[in-house]
């Protein structure tokens, strides 16, 4: 099995629709990123975790929220979506913040 | 703020060949790791090579090797005797953020084709 799993693999949703992307990992690692994959763009990060009861905003935090419920998963969330949040999304997992494993990612359209 | 830059957008080469990826960096940091990542038309994203800025010796990975140039803030990938399963973006990666934050920083990637 995969040590980073990243549900739904592929999503297709409206404006204005509220959507959660999760992810869980069975690595163990103390630290929970999500990034976001535009096309021609390098990942860019939204949101990262230190530990469950800490959770730091990224560059590009607008318009999305997160939750750590327990130091395997690390939700990310879309309040109401918007057409320009269409894009590639993963999940990263680290120990210490060094080396990052990714999950598979979560291609997302918004119509 | 720190930056990755990748001034390829695209690069082809033939099978067998040797082919180099650039990538320079901007940080503050004095302590620092640099990264190769590859991701395929499957979109994962693998870990092909890390540097640690305070070791002066280049990282080696099988085919591959970087050569990394700290005072330039340079860190090259180079790809010796390349096979069509080296068909990928290549993203150079910095991290951490500095001042306390975490997180990678990465260059807008390289589309490399190996030609048969």
């Amino acid at each position: 099995d995969a040590d980073v799993t990243q549900t739904p693999r592929n999503r297709i949703t409206k404006t204005g629709k509220r959507i959660m992307l999760e992810c869980s990992q069975t690595k163990g690692h103390d630290r929970m990123y999500w990034y976001r994959q535009d096309p021609g763009l390098g990942l860019q990060l939204i949101y990262y975790s230190f530990d469950v009861k800490d959770i730091n905003k990224g560059e590009i935090s607008d318009g999305y929220s997160v939750s750590r419920q327990a130091q395997a998963k690390f939700s990310l969330s879309l309040e109401s979506a918007i057409p320009n949040q269409t894009a590639l999304y993963f999940c990263a997992t680290s120990e210490g913040g060094i080396e990052q494993f990714f999950g598979p990612g979560t291609r997302l359209t918004v119509l | 703020a720190q930056t990755v830059t990748q001034s390829q957008p695209e690069m082809s080469v033939q099978e067998a060949e040797t082919v180099t990826l650039s990538c320079t960096y901007d940080t503050s940091e004095s302590n620092y790791y640099l990264f190769w990542y590859k991701q395929p038309p499957s979109r994962q994203m693998i870990l092909v090579i890390r540097q640690e800025a305070y070791k002066q010796q280049n990282a080696t990975e099988n085919r591959f090797s970087v050569n990394f140039q700290k005072a330039a803030k340079s860190f090259s990938l180079k790809i010796s005797d390349s096979q069509l399963g080296d068909t990928a973006m290549y993203f150079c990666a910095l991290g951490p953020s500095g001042g306390g934050a975490d997180g990678l920083t990465f260059g807008k990637g390289t589309h490399l084709i190996i030609q048969p």
